[in-house]
C-alpha cells in the first residue's frame, strides 16, 4: 500500500460525459501528479500541483483539467469524453518537506467511456 | 523532447535464470531515473532512484545501475513471483516535475 488512495475504482460512462477522479496524496506530501496509461500510448504525464498552486503541465487536453484543494487532495475533472479517453488514470504523490522525492503511485482509476 | 526506451519488450526466463533489463534515456539535464514494477490492473510500485552515472542500488535479487545514457535492472536468480512488468522513468532538468515513461518490459518467470 502506496498510501496514496484514488476513487472511484472504475467507472463507466457514456460519449460526451464528464467525470470526477478523485486522489488522496500520501501524508505530508505536497505534490501531487496525474498520469493517463492506455494500452497504446503507456503512462503519459498530465499535470501537477504541489501545495495548491499548478506547477506543470504535459500532454494534458483543454476538455481536462485538475485542481488541489487546501487539504492537498485533488481533483481531475474529464468532460466531453470521447471512446479513446478509455484508460487508467493514476495519481501519485511526492515532495514531502518540499524536496521531490519519489512519486508513489495509487491503485489507479479505470475509467471506460461507451 | 525527452525520450525513453526500454527493451526488450517481452522476457520470459526460467525460474534462477538471471537477466538484465535495459532502458535508454535521451532528457536534457537528468535529475533522476526510476525504475517502478508494475502488477495488472495495479498501480506501479517504486523500486528505486538513480541520480548519478556510476550509482547503483539493490533490493532483494533486483540491482539497478546507471550510466550516461541508459540504465539496467539486473535480476539475480529471479522467482516466479517477480513476474511483472518493469517500467523505466527519467525525470529531466526542464523543470517540470512530472516523468517521462518507456513503455515497459513485461517479466515473465517460469518455475
Amino acid at each position: 500500500d502506496s498510501g496514496v488512495t484514488q476513487t472511484p475504482k472504475h467507472l463507466i460512462t457514456a460519449t460526451g460525459q464528464r467525470v470526477t477522479l478523485r486522489c488522496s496524496p500520501r501524508s505530508g506530501d505536497l505534490s501531487v501528479y496525474w498520469y493517463q496509461q492506455s494500452l497504446d500510448q503507456g503512462l503519459q504525464f498530465l499535470i501537477q500541483y504541489y501545495n495548491g498552486e499548478e506547477r506543470a503541465k504535459g500532454n494534458i487536453l483543454e476538455r481536462f483539467s485538475a485542481q488541489q484543494f487546501p487539504d492537498l487532495h485533488s481533483e481531475l475533472n474529464l468532460s466531453s469524453l470521447e471512446l479513446g479517453d478509455s484508460a487508467l488514470y493514476f495519481c501519485a504523490s511526492s515532495a514531502r518537506g518540499g524536496t521531490i522525492g519519489n512519486p508513489f503511485f495509487g491503485p489507479g482509476t479505470r475509467l471506460t467511456v461507451l | 523532447e525527452d525520450q525513453v526506451t526500454q527493451s526488450p519488450e517481452a522476457l520470459r526466463l526460467q525460474e534462477g535464470e538471471s537477466s538484465s533489463l535495459n532502458c535508454s534515456y535521451t532528457v536534457s539535464g537528468l535529475r533522476g531515473l526510476f525504475w517502478y514494477r508494475q502488477d495488472p490492473g495495479k498501480g506501479p510500485e517504486f523500486l528505486f532512484t538513480l541520480y548519478s552515472a556510476g550509482e547503483e542500488k539493490e533490493k532483494e535479487r533486483l540491482k539497478a545501475t546507471l550510466t550516461k545514457k541508459e540504465s539496467f535492472l539486473h535480476i539475480t536468480a529471479p522467482k516466479p513471483e517477480d513476474s511483472a512488468t518493469y517500467l523505466c522513468a527519467a525525470l529531466s532538468g526542464g523543470g517540470a516535475d512530472g516523468l517521462t515513461f518507456g513503455k515497459g518490459t513485461h517479466l515473465i518467470i517460469q518455475p
